[in-house]
C-alpha cells in the first residue's frame, strides 16, 4: 500500500463546468502522475510533477491543468469539462517497491468522472 | 511518439491452460513493469524487470525482459480463475524524464 488516496471516487458533472480531482499521498514521494484510462487506449499520461510547484505535460494535457503546492497533494483541474473527458482518472507515485533501488509506479484507486 | 504494443488484446481460456502475453516496442526502456488491474480498482504492480534477458518468477507467472530491453513477455502456467483481469505493461523511458509508457492491456478471462 503506497498510501495514495483519490477524491472524489465518483463524480458526474455537466459540460462546461470546472472540475478538480485530488490525489493525496502520505509517504513524501517526489514524483506524482495523473493518467486517464479509456477502453482501447490503456493509461495515458496527462501531467506529472517532479516536486512542489514543478510540473510538466504528458501526451494528453490539452484541457487539463495541475497544481502541486505541497508534497502530499497533486490536483488535476478540468478547466471546462467536455464529454470527451469522461474517463477514469488515476493518480500514481514513483517510489521504491519490491525491486530494491529501482523506482516503480504505484497507483491510487481511481476517480470515475462522467461529463454529461 | 513512443509506442508499446501489447498482444493479444483479449484472451479467454480454460482453467489449467498456459498463456503468454507480449509487450513490444522499438524503444529501449530502462525498466519495464507488469501490472494487473481488477474492475473498479487501480493497477497493482506485479513485477519490475531491469536487466536485458532477465527472468523473474512469481508463483505461476514468469516474466522476461528482452535482451535489448525493448520487449517483454508474461507467461502464466496452469491458469486459474483468480488470474482473470487486465494485464498492463509499462516501460520506463530512458530520457531521464521519469515518464512511463503503457501498453493498451490484455484482458484475460479464465473459465472454470
Amino acid at each position: 500500500d503506497a498510501g495514495i488516496t483519490q477524491s472524489p471516487r465518483h463524480k458526474v458533472t455537466e459540460t462546461g463546468t470546472p472540475v478538480t480531482l485530488r490525489c493525496h499521498q502520505t509517504e513524501n514521494h517526489r514524483y506524482m502522475y495523473w493518467y486517464r484510462q479509456d477502453p482501447g487506449h490503456g493509461l495515458r499520461l496527462i501531467h506529472y510533477s517532479y516536486g512542489v510547484k514543478d510540473t510538466d505535460k504528458g501526451e494528453v494535457s490539452d484541457g487539463y491543468s495541475v497544481s502541486r503546492s505541497k508534497t502530499e497533494d497533486f490536483l488535476l483541474t478540468l478547466e471546462s469539462a467536455t464529454s470527451s473527458q469522461t474517463s477514469v482518472y488515476f493518480c500514481a507515485i514513483r517510489g521504491t517497491g519490491t525491486s530494491g533501488s529501482v523506482k516503480e509506479q504505484f497507483f491510487g484507486p481511481g476517480t470515475r468522472l462522467t461529463v454529461l | 511518439t513512443q509506442l508499446l504494443e501489447q498482444s493479444p488484446q483479449f484472451l479467454s481460456i480454460q482453467e489449467g491452460e498456459n498463456l503468454t502475453v507480449y509487450c513490444n516496442s522499438s524503444s529501449v526502456f530502462s525498466s519495464l513493469q507488469w501490472y494487473r488491474q481488477e474492475p473498479g480498482e487501480g493497477p497493482v504492480l506485479l513485477v519490475t524487470v531491469v536487466t536485458g534477458g532477465e527472468v523473474k518468477k512469481l508463483k505461476r507467472l514468469t516474466f522476461q525482459f528482452g535482451d535489448a530491453r525493448k520487449d517483454s513477455s508474461l507467461h502464466i502456467t496452469a491458469a486459474q480463475p483468480g488470474d482473470t483481469g487486465l494485464y498492463l505493461c509499462a516501460g520506463a523511458m530512458t530520457s531521464g524524464t521519469y515518464k512511463y509508457i503503457f501498453g493498451t492491456g490484455t484482458r484475460l478471462k479464465v473459465l472454470a
